[in-house]
Formats: C-alpha cells, structure tokens, sequence
C-alpha cells in the first residue's frame, strides 16, 4: 500500500524557517517523481515545487520560487521542503504527492499545517 | 502561466441528478496533461480522471471526464450521497502545474 507521512509543520514567525519532510513507503520511490502542494484556509489547491526521481530537475512557483528548496534522499525514501523567509499568506496545508508521467498527482499524503503568524 | 478558470462556482444539486463541471483554459493544454480531483472537507484531494477521460483505479463509472484543446468537462452522471464535494481541474506544462479555483457541488 502506497503512504506518505508529511511532519514537521508547525507555527513559525514571520521571515522564519522549517522544513518539512514527506516520508514514503509501499513503493520504490526512487522511480516516482514528487511534488508539493499547499491549500491555505478556506481556499483552493496551489502547487509549489516539483523534483525528479533522480533529483536532477526541480521547479517552482513563483509564489514560492527563491525562498523554498525541494530536495529528496532516495536512500532514506524522503522528500522535503525547506521554507525560509516565511510570510503569513504561506499559511497553509502543505501535502506531497507522488507524480505519474509528468502529469498529475495519484498518491497523497493527509497534509501537515504550517501556520505563519507573530 | 496556464490559467484554468472551472465553472459554476457552485451548483447545488439533489442525488441523483446529472452535474456537469467546466473547465476553461487560457490557452491549449494537451489532454494528456489534463486531470480532475474530488475534495472532501477535511481530507486530501483524490485523482478521479487523468488524461482529460482516463478514469483513476477505483473511481465509480458515474464519473466521466471529456474535452480537448482548452474546454474540459467532468461529468457525474447520477450524484450519490458521497459525490458532494468540491472538484478541482489540473494541467500540467513544461513540470509546472495550475489548479482551477474549484466548483463546490452542494445539496
């Protein structure tokens, strides 16, 4: 069975950091690609970032492009996401998911809440 | 950017009856790259249809998806009970994504 466990949301102040991890089980997630999504209170779903199976090739949105960095470790079956520069408007349900074709998004995590407030 | 813009906002239904979705884009997107998602409060999104009419592991035949080019359509031929829920569209390009903003299908 495919699961991925997010951790490490939290609150954060503002212009802070945290880094979220995504850990993955019931498939060989070297093979997959990985992505973020993130859904702030009451509104839609926004993807942030991108990574290939290898790591070689990562994307962004430009809400998030420069203060946020996707990374995995094949070995550890991780994903993550540092967040630095935290704003409020970053507050949100932050979920991974496993990429199929470079296309769209079949496997979820249940989310981690980070939360950016003073 | 590709902009997705999903209508109606809302659209209130009873079981039973017939919901039509729309999904509009900015410009062409390739229907290989073209996917719906069914929220429920509380929960993660979940893949319903990819490839513009590809029907994901699991998803019950009453759910259809069709469309080319730049309009989209996700069709629930018969609401259940559990079929009210907030539906999102998705389009990937060049390893960017857009979501629509979402219609609400409420009793």
């Amino acid at each position: 069975e495919v699961q991925l466990v997010e951790s490490g949301g939290g609150l954060v102040q503002p212009g802070g950091s945290l880094r979220l991890s995504c850990a993955a089980s019931g498939f060989t997630f070297s093979d997959y690609e990985m992505t973020w999504v993130r859904q702030a209170p009451g509104k839609g779903l926004e993807w942030i970032s991108y990574i290939s199976s290898r790591g070689t090739t990562v994307s962004y949105s430009d809400s998030v492009k420069g203060r946020f960095t996707i990374s995995r470790d094949n070995a550890k079956n991780s994903l993550y996401l540092q967040m630095n520069s935290l704003r409020a408007e970053d507050t949100a349900i932050y979920y991974c998911a496993r990429v199929r074709n470079s296309a769209y998004f079949r496997y979820w995590g249940q989310g981690a809440l980070v939360a950016v407030s003073s | 950017e590709i902009v997705l813009t999903q209508s109606p906002g809302t659209l209130s239904l009873s079981p039973g009856e017939r919901a039509t979705l729309s999904c509009r884009a900015s410009q062409s997107v390739n229907s290989i790259y073209l996917a719906w998602y069914q929220q429920k409060p509380g929960q993660a999104p979940r893949l319903l249809i990819y490839g513009a009419s590809g029907r994901a592991a699991g998803v019950p035949d009453r759910f259809s998806g069709s469309g080319s080019g730049t309009d989209f359509t996700l069709t629930i031929s018969r609401l259940e009970p559990e079929d009210f829920a907030v539906y999102y569209c998705q389009q990937s390009d060049r390893s960017h994504w857009t979501f629509g903003q979402g219609t609400k299908v409420e009793v």
